[in-house]
């Protein structure tokens, strides 16, 4: 099915492990976008690619790094992970605006 | 940098009540608004979207929202809700030069009691 496909879709990390969340769409989007979810906070960006070979920092962007690998695929990288990252992470990709964000089924990463 | 104000975090009706979400945004000029959906467990979906044209905005599952631009509003309705309407409900604004980023409002979660 066409989407965006997220992994893993669950994460337990102890503090200071790193880790990669993977998002890849087959939908032939330009932009792709990486946001994180907390209660009463609504969705903020973390780093968001306009297209291939580009990223850039959204609202949120400390103790985080991305890779845009291909057109396919963007991931997000936690070098040294901390409980304040623990949330719920959603990738996004639009191909034009007027048809709005496709979004993944996210991953729930908790730090302990 | 534009945000994006939700007005009621928790939001409770019986079916069959009429609903209406505030949403304000702090933005002068030209934008894009969407509400997206956020079913228990699941990702966000998008509900309905305007870019131009008629201010009433009518989406998937009944609902509608409804652009007032001297107010900086596109507030969510729906004349009659269900039991499965139970969800979080997110506003969100796009600016000409946010490279199709979005900025979400923080959420509303409604509980509809059968």
């Amino acid at each position: 099915n066409a989407g965006v496909t997220q992994t893993p879709k669950f994460q337990v990390l102890k503090t200071g492990q790193s880790m990669t969340l993977q998002c890849a769409q087959d939908m032939n989007h330009n932009s792709m976008y990486w946001y994180r979810q907390d209660p009463g906070m609504g969705l903020r960006l973390i780093y968001y690619s306009a297209s291939e070979g580009t990223t850039d920092k959204g609202e949120v962007p400390n103790g985080y790094n991305v890779s845009r690998l291909n057109k396919r695929e963007f991931s997000l990288r936690l070098e040294s992970a901390a409980p304040s990252q623990t949330s719920v992470y959603f990738c996004a990709s639009i191909g034009t605006v007027n048809y709005g964000y496709t979004f993944g089924s996210g991953t729930r990463l908790t730090v302990v | 940098a534009q945000s994006v104000s939700q007005h009621n975090h928790h939001v409770i009706l019986s079916e069959a009540a009429s609903l209406e979400l505030g949403c304000n945004y702090s933005y002068g000029g030209t934008v894009n608004l969407f509400w997206y959906v956020q079913y228990p467990g699941q990702h966000l979906q998008l509900l309905l979207k305007y870019f131009s044209g008629d201010p009433l905005v009518k989406g998937i599952k009944g609902f509608e929202a409804e652009f007032i631009k001297s107010k900086f509003s596109f507030n969510l309705r729906k004349p009659s809700v269900q039991w499965s309407d139970t969800a979080e409900y997110f506003c969100a604004v796009k600016t000409p030069s946010g490279y199709s980023t979005l900025t979400f409002g923080k959420g509303t979660m409604l509980l509809v009691s059968p």
